[in-house]
């Protein structure tokens, strides 16, 4: 009964493939972000969702694609990889409307080769 | 542009003693700042929250510090133990419609028995 899971935890894969990152929340949350947490430890916002409405996109390469098939879920799809993209990604979510505390899934370590 | 700082990326403690963490920031439309605690292969977990109206903010063994005039916070943890030993991401928001978290790069706290 894990809150935010996220799956797979470790994607290795080469540089040009396309890849998908999955994220679930059973908290009822009605916002859900992706974050990336860099060789340099920063964590970064790259997007949010509130129902399924896509309200944060911070500078990302378009090659990133957040889909939200539904409230609880929010998935990362990647393509055409690059070395740069290697990263820990983490998922969250939380209630939306004000300042709450985000609930994280354990991280996906994506390396690419 | 890094808005939110930890300038020390690790503090050693031995247990028992007084913890405390630093954190500075440049923006001042930063109206709440959080704390967040990470285990390794973990996610971030809240820890606790201050709002800019607030200069105090206690929670058991934790108490977060905020001078705005500074633009500078601290979390204390007292007294520390060794469950406590962990990477502390420091966080600052600003609502605009949407939550959106801007990270400190971490400070890894080591308690020592």
């Amino acid at each position: 009964d894990t809150a935010v899971s996220q799956t797979p935890k470790y994607l290795v894969t080469q540089m040009g493939n396309d890849k998908s990152i999955k994220c679930e929340q059973n908290l009822g949350h009605d916002t859900m972000y992706w974050y990336k947490q860099d060789s340099k430890k920063f964590l970064k916002i790259m997007f949010s969702y509130n129902n399924k409405e896509l309200i944060i996109n911070e500078t990302v390469p378009n090659r990133f694609s957040p889909k939200s098939p539904d409230k609880a879920h929010l998935n990362l799809h990647i393509n055409s990889l690059e070395l740069g993209d290697s990263a820990v990604y983490f998922c969250a979510s939380s209630w939306a409307g004000g300042i709450y505390e985000q609930y994280f899934g354990p991280g996906t370590r994506l390396t690419v080769t | 542009d890094q808005q939110v700082k930890q300038n020390s990326p690790s503090l050693s403690v031995q247990e028992g003693r007084i913890s405390i963490l630093n954190c500075d920031y440049t923006n001042s439309m930063f109206d709440y700042f959080l704390w967040y605690k990470k285990y390794p292969a973990e996610g971030p977990t809240f820890l606790i929250s201050i709002s800019s109206i607030k200069d105090k903010n206690e929670d058991g063994r934790f108490t977060v510090f905020l001078n705005k005039s500074a633009k500078h916070l601290s979390l204390h943890i007292v007294p520390s133990q060794p469950g406590d030993s962990a990477v502390y991401f420091c966080a600052a928001t600003v609502f605009q419609g949407a939550q959106k978290l801007v990270f400190g790069q971490g400070t890894r706290l080591t308690i020592n028995p």
